[in-house]
């Protein structure tokens, strides 16, 4: 089984820290995707990344920037965490031979207060 | 830009009876049609997916249906059980964009017994 894990279920931030999203996945997948859910947007894209070192920006990348040192992880960093960023944040991973599947992690509830 | 609209966003049916999601989606170049199921306190899994070049897909209780002429696509759920009480996502893709997903913005199903 593919399994994607995220470093918190729940964090509560401050205005103005800088806050680190963990995720790893364990099954060598080449792509992966951060995005945030909102209640009646769904889920929008904020950063994903094709291979080790590299990224692209979402639709909402604003606010928002990540890094890929290695295969099986993905941080998510928010730079200075406003109220705006309160938010439920998934991570996703995806084998890129085989077909268009995302594996989602169980996200994480941001508050920033 | 590319743009996915789900309808309705709250949807409560009986149990047994059946239920319908409807998607329409923007960009005609998107060939990839997948249905995300989002259980509570979990991330998003693929219950279902469609290509373009097939007008319907079934699986079990589960069923999809497109119309790339009117660009839209449809999940109907049969016999409808409590458990299959979730949020839903729709999501459209196309081939040169490195498996990005543009999701819908979810319709929380509910089941009563």
């Amino acid at each position: 089984d593919v399994k994607v894990t995220q470093s918190s279920r729940y964090l509560v931030k401050r205005t103005g820290e800088k806050v680190f999203l963990e995720c790893v996945q364990d099954m060598d997948h080449e792509n992966m995707f951060w995005y945030r859910q909102d209640p009646g947007l769904g889920l929008r894209l904020i950063y994903f990344s094709y291979d080790v070192k590299m990224k692209e920006k979402g639709d909402i990348p604003e606010g928002y920037s990540v890094s890929r040192e290695k295969k099986e992880r993905f941080s998510l960093i928010l730079e200075s965490a406003s109220t705006n960023q309160t938010s439920m944040y998934l991570c996703a991973s995806r084998n890129q031979g085989r077909g268009y599947e995302q594996y989602f992690g169980p996200g994480t509830r941001l508050t920033v207060t | 830009g590319e743009n996915v609209e789900q309808h309705p966003s709250t949807l409560s049916v009986q149990e047994g009876d059946s239920a319908v999601i409807k998607c329409t989606y923007s960009d005609s170049a998107s060939n990839y049609f997948p249905w995300y199921k989002q259980e509570l306190g979990k991330g998003p899994q693929l219950i279902i997916d469609i290509r373009s070049n097939v007008g319907e897909k079934k699986d079990q209780r589960i069923a999809v249906t497109l119309n790339k002429t009117a660009k839209h696509f449809s999940l109907h759920i049969t016999e409808t059980q409590p458990e299959d009480s979730a949020v839903y996502f729709c999501a459209a893709s196309r081939d040169n964009q490195g498996g990005k997903l543009i999701f819908g913005q979810g319709t929380e199903l509910s089941v009563k017994p």
